[in-house]
């Protein structure tokens, strides 16, 4: 089955404790994103990805970092947490070459910061 | 820069009235053009798509949308409402050129009455 798979799915952490969130797609897809989602703003693009080793900041990319060593894997890394980063978070990935593609999004992770 | 504007905050429609949920978006030339739904504790599903050719689009669970280029619109329509389509809706674009950027609006959550 075809899917975005994000781990863990609930986190409640403290401030200042390093965490990773993990995203991995089985599709093969060349693009993937990180997007955070808070109440009255939609969502927002942290980070993004167009392939291996190749990643660009979104439009909320402070306090955040990503890398893309393989494919299918693009963790999400908070070094330093803090509370205004507790919010609901997203993966995304797609095939940009395909006609007619879109983004194929993971079931989202709920970061609690305290 | 992209833009994508849903006007309408909440929406409360009765179940088997019809539903229109607006989206306006502001880009250079005619983006890719996406509609969302989000239920509740869910992550983000794909109701239909707008790439090219005819304006009216059909999509899942019998919603539809209107690409209008004058307008800068793509409006998401459905005749008529059921209890289950209560969700978070999402209007989103990105560029015709790739998936560098999938834009979102901030959403319109509908409510259904018995």
């Amino acid at each position: 089955e075809a899917q975005v798979t994000q781990n863990p799915r609930y986190l409640i952490t403290v401030t200042g404790k390093k965490l990773t969130v993990t995203c991995s797609q089985n599709m093969n897809h060349e693009y993937m994103s990180w997007y955070r989602q808070d109440p009255g703003l939609g969502l927002r693009q942290i980070y993004y990805s167009m392939n291996v080793e190749v990643t660009d900041k979104g439009d909320v990319p402070e306090g955040y970092k990503v890398s893309r060593k393989e494919k299918r894997n693009f963790p999400l890394i908070l070094e330093s947490p803090s509370p205004n980063q507790t919010s609901l978070y997203f993966c995304a990935s797609a095939s940009p070459g395909h006609r007619n593609t879109e983004a194929f999004f993971g079931q989202g992770t709920r970061l609690t910061v305290v | 820069a992209q833009s994508v504007t849903q006007p309408d905050i909440h929406i409360t429609v009765s179940e088997g009235a019809s539903l229109e949920l607006r989206c306006n978006y502001s880009y250079g030339a005619t983006p890719y053009l996406f509609w969302y739904v989000q239920s509740p504790g869910q992550g983000l599903q794909l109701l239909l798509k707008y790439f090219s050719g005819d304006t009216l689009v059909q999509g899942i669970k019998g919603f539809e949308a209107e690409f209008k280029r004058s307008q800068s619109s793509f409006n998401l329509r459905k005749p008529s409402v059921h209890w289950s389509d209560a969700a978070e809706y999402f209007c989103a674009v990105t560029p015709n050129t790739g998936f560098q950027k999938l834009v979102f609006g901030t959403g319109t959550r509908l409510l259904v009455s018995p």
